[in-house]
């Protein structure tokens, strides 16, 4: 079945960066792309930006540019987030999530499990 | 830009049905029918429930319906079950400058 599984929480200093990974299996990796949402305890959910996994074109929210970059390794279909200078507000847990199927814009599924990533001194 | 606004909470008893409004702007949902609507239980991740405003991917009851009307979205669960009981989120396109915003999020409790 279609499946996205996500690497397991990490916890870092204000300031250091974050990689996680989304490794997709059951379907063709480069036919759909990759969109990153973050969600705060608590809080709503938040997009983040998408990555073609072809051509590794990018699109960032405004409030990461900069801050984010978004990969992938093709040979193994397992896309990244990075997430530099972090702050404590950047403590949320991180979820990849597939283009739909036959979807326009604004679908994604499925999703990753979600990765926590606390940001603490 | 400001994420789109919903309700923080609705209620209703099993078989009742609740409408969820998700208001925008002229920039985002006012002016794009790419509308998509998420379901999420504590702990999980979301699910995906309606696109294009009012389709449904396969596997989503047809209790779940979406509409739209100017700036304000909506999604409405037909005869509510216990499993209902969850945290709902929009999300429209915004242009290829701002992409995706998400709404506030609804709590939706089964009474």
């Amino acid at each position: 079945q279609v499946q996205l599984v996500q690497s397991g929480a990490e916890v870092k200093k204000p300031g250091a960066s974050v990689k996680v990974s989304c490794k997709a299996s059951g379907y063709t990796f480069a036919n759909y792309d990759i969109t990153w949402v973050r969600q705060a305890t608590g809080q709503g959910l938040e997009w983040m930006g998408w990555m073609n996994p072809v051509s590794g074109k990018t699109g960032y929210a405004q409030k990461f540019q900069g801050r984010v970059t978004m990969t992938r390794d093709t040979s193994i279909t397992t896309a990244y987030l990075e997430l530099s200078s972090l702050r404590s507000e950047d403590t949320a847990v991180y979820f990849c999530a597939r283009w739909a199927p036959d979807v326009a814009a604004a679908g994604w599924d499925p999703w990753g499990q979600g990765t926590l990533v606390t940001v603490s001194s | 830009q400001s994420a789109l606004t919903q309700p923080r909470s609705v209620s209703g008893s099993p078989g009742q049905s609740v409408t969820i409004s998700c208001t925008g702007t002229n920039s985002d949902i006012g002016n794009y029918n790419f509308v998509s609507w998420y379901q999420q239980h504590p702990g999980k991740a979301p699910r995906f429930l309606i696109y294009d405003v009012s389709q449904r991917p396969s596997g989503v009851p047809d209790r779940f319906s979406g509409s739209k009307s100017g700036n304000t979205a909506s999604l409405t669960i037909s005869g509510l079950q216990a499993e209902d009981d969850a945290d709902y989120y929009c999300c429209s396109y915004a242009g290829s400058y701002t992409f995706y915003v998400f709404g506030t999020g609804t709590k939706v409790s089964v009474l």
